[in-house]
């Protein structure tokens, strides 16, 4: 299984500003994603990270406000902007180590907006 | 799109006790994964025990267990000898087979063991 490591492991964060949340594999993955957790609520994608290419995003997110980095298959950047108390939630990385494997998760980035 | 429900928000169980987590999911695909995690308060995601849609053989993990019934489309889980560190939100989960690997959640159920 892959050892994922995601930083920062939580923050708290002014209105209107912007923050980039690191996910670090410790081997090459095909697939990365990241997830959103809002309070005491389930987990819902935001997108899929593509490795040389433009992320995958689901319905209700826009990269302008969730932009997404893969600069190679054992690591990406989420960032989250321009953030509102609505944006409060826990960031999780995710990975994919084949079609026959389950997702593994990063211990999550649990973001306060004040 | 697939769905997840979980349509238990909460429940407990003493200690040693087996306990029965309830899930339903809507597809109209004949290949699938459907998995359960563990998310405890340190918010770490855990894979519990996964289930392949092609096996008709119920699948375990030493106190784990799950009651797969494909026509029903249901995926329950049964914790046997509850202990303390079970204690914890358990999400069911969907994944399509082949092509992306992500997952679909239902909202979750918490269990609370009781002493």
């Amino acid at each position: 299984s892959a050892v994922i490591s995601q930083k920062p492991s939580r923050d708290i964060c002014q209105r209107g500003t912007s923050l980039t949340i690191q996910c670090q594999v410790d081997s090459q993955v095909t697939m990365m994603f990241w997830y959103r957790q809002q309070p005491g609520q389930s987990l819902t994608l935001i997108a899929t990270a593509n490795q040389g290419s433009e992320a995958t995003y689901e319905s209700g997110f826009v990269i302008d406000k969730f932009p997404i980095s893969r600069p190679n298959l054992t690591f990406s950047t989420l960032t989250v902007s321009n953030m509102s108390p609505e944006d409060s939630s826990i960031y999780l990385c995710s990975v994919g180590t084949g079609p026959n494997s389950p997702l593994h998760f990063g211990n999550g980035t649990r973001l306060t907006v004040t | 799109a697939q769905t997840v429900t979980q349509s238990q928000p909460e429940m407990s169980v003493q200690e040693a006790e087996t306990v029965t987590l309830s899930c339903t999911y809507d597809t109209s695909e004949s290949d699938y994964y459907l998995f359960w995690y563990k998310q405890p308060p340190s918010r770490q995601m855990i894979l519990v025990i996964r289930q392949e849609a092609y096996k008709q053989q119920n699948a375990t993990e030493n106190r784990f267990s799950v009651n797969f019934q494909k026509a029903a489309k249901s995926f329950s889980l049964k914790i046997s000898d509850s202990q303390l560190g079970d204690a914890a939100m358990y999400f069911c989960a969907y994944r399509s087979e082949g092509g992306s690997e992500k997952l679909v959640f239902g909202k979750g159920t918490k269990l609370t063991v009781n002493p």
